[in-house]
């Protein structure tokens, strides 16, 4: 059975730090793009950036919005995703989706969401 | 700051039609894959379309998905009351260089 498991959401001030976890099983977790997506209150979906395979160089690309402050990263051998989320903004503040792209399957293994809230 | 843009809302009787349409731009929905997302509040989005056309395994055949040049349709038949949601186009951009997804639809069952 596939399951992701979020953890490392919570308040922290504008300007600090806050690092996501995901916790993957039940699939080809190496064989997979992971994807962060987060939705703010009231708003759509964003995609914060992606991670590829080990096949493609473990590729990175991220938004402007985050670019230089977000950084994605993964370790096969644990089944871990990560987001290091730096010099953090109240516009920050949201749901981070933790998802996974599998070829010939999309983006189908979504995390179920933790909240980050950028606050003074 | 959502670039594929979707209506705001569709609604219909139980057991009709629905549409959603998805418009983008050459660098996202002109060269890249669509997919279609169906989400509730505090839940995890659940894909229904993938690769402009495709189901995963356990999703009716009541949903389906279409895609012509810059846009895209999803369309649901035979309505049920457990369709209302928000759902979300999505594909890769290559000038902004992340997953753009849609404004976002909410389907009403009347």
């Amino acid at each position: 059975e596939v399951n992701l498991v979020e953890s490392g959401g919570g308040l922290v001030q504008p300007g600090g730090s806050l690092k996501l976890s995901c916790a993957a099983s039940g699939f080809s977790f190496s064989g997979a793009d992971i994807h962060w997506v987060r939705q703010a209150s009231g708003k759509g979906l964003e995609g914060v950036g992606r991670m590829t395979t080990k096949s493609s160089n473990y590729a990175t690309e991220y938004p402007a919005s985050v670019k230089g402050r977000f950084t994605i990263s993964r370790d096969d051998s644990k089944n871990m995703a990560y987001l290091q989320m730096n010099s953090l903004k109240t516009e920050d503040t949201a749901v981070y989706y933790c998802s996974f792209y599998r070829p010939a399957h999309g983006m189908d293994v979504w995390g179920q969401g933790t909240t980050v809230t950028v606050s003074s | 700051q959502s670039v594929l843009t979707q209506p705001p809302s569709v609604s219909a009787a139980p057991g009709q039609k629905v549409t959603i349409s998805c418009s983008g731009s050459s660098s996202n929905i002109g060269v890249h894959w669509v997919s279609w997302y169906q989400h509730l509040p505090g839940t995890a989005p659940k894909l229904l379309i993938y690769e402009d056309d495709n189901r995963p395994s356990g999703i009716p055949d009541r949903f389906s998905g279409s895609k012509s040049g810059t846009s895209a349709t999803l369309g649901i038949t035979g309505l049920q009351t457990g369709d209302e949601a928000d759902y979300y186009c999505g594909a890769w951009d290559n000038s902004l260089t992340a997953e753009v997804f849609g404004t976002g639809t909410k389907v009403t069952v009347l």
